[in-house]
């Protein structure tokens, strides 16, 4: 998805805070969501966002939606060493069922 | 509650064949979607299903490449003759109607030798 765009990597110490960033640029985008992949997985829902809020928070995991800069982050509280995986970012486009997908961020934790 | 479910995990196979690999939705979700992940394009949809009837196949590479949904409970993606680039990981997802949450099988590895 080259119109939903991703760092590639981003290491953290145990016990700092993640947050990994997205841009999207389509604005009738409805849902925007966050995907986890620990290897040789499958993708893992994380957590959802509606266009219309601003924030989400579901326990160490919050999400914050900028529509006017088109910019989703997440932030992963209190980060361990189980959260190193792939998280991807994925926008669902107005009436569209199909998700357009980031190329994924890879989270390393450092103890 | 069982989720997504793929068959088989691994495939290894030779350049040529048939490869045909499966997919179970989630119970009660009417759109189905296949995916491939490698690493050179990330995750690519390659065709969905609603209410077993195919939506968008644009995503399928070529004429090799076929998705069959014959029933709400099931989905084969094939693949004759497979090629040594078609060696991917190879996803199915699943929806239900409102909110779209797309959940994802484990994945069926594929090595085209």
């Amino acid at each position: 998805g080259e119109d939903v765009e991703q760092s590639l990597f981003l290491s953290v110490r145990e016990g700092d805070s993640s947050v990994i960033n997205c841009t999207y640029t389509d604005s009738s985008s409805t849902y925007l969501y966050w995907y986890k992949q620990e290897p040789g997985a499958g993708l893992q829902l994380l957590t959802y966002i509606f266009s219309n809020m601003d924030m989400k928070q579901d326990q160490r995991l919050t999400v914050l939606l900028n529509k006017k800069d088109k910019h989703l982050s997440l932030r992963i509280a209190d980060t361990q060493t189980g959260d190193s995986a792939i998280y991807f970012c994925a926008e669902k486009r107005g009436s569209a069922r199909q998700l357009t997908f980031g190329s994924g961020t890879q989270l390393t934790v450092l103890p | 509650d069982a989720g997504v479910i793929q068959s088989p995990r691994h495939e290894v196979t030779e350049m040529g064949q048939e490869v045909t690999l499966r997919c179970k939705p989630i119970s009660g979700h009417n759109s189905l979607f296949w995916y491939r992940q490698t690493m050179m394009r990330g995750l690519e949809l390659l065709i969905y299903f609603n209410n077993n009837v195919p939506i968008d196949d644009s995503g399928m590479p070529e004429d090799r490449f076929s998705a069959k949904m014959p029933n709400a409970s099931f989905s084969t993606l094939k693949i004759q003759p497979s090629e040594p680039r078609d060696s991917a990981v190879y996803f199915c997802a699943s929806s239900f109607e409102v909110g779209e949450t797309q959940y994802f099988g484990p994945g069926t590895r594929l090595l085209v030798l």
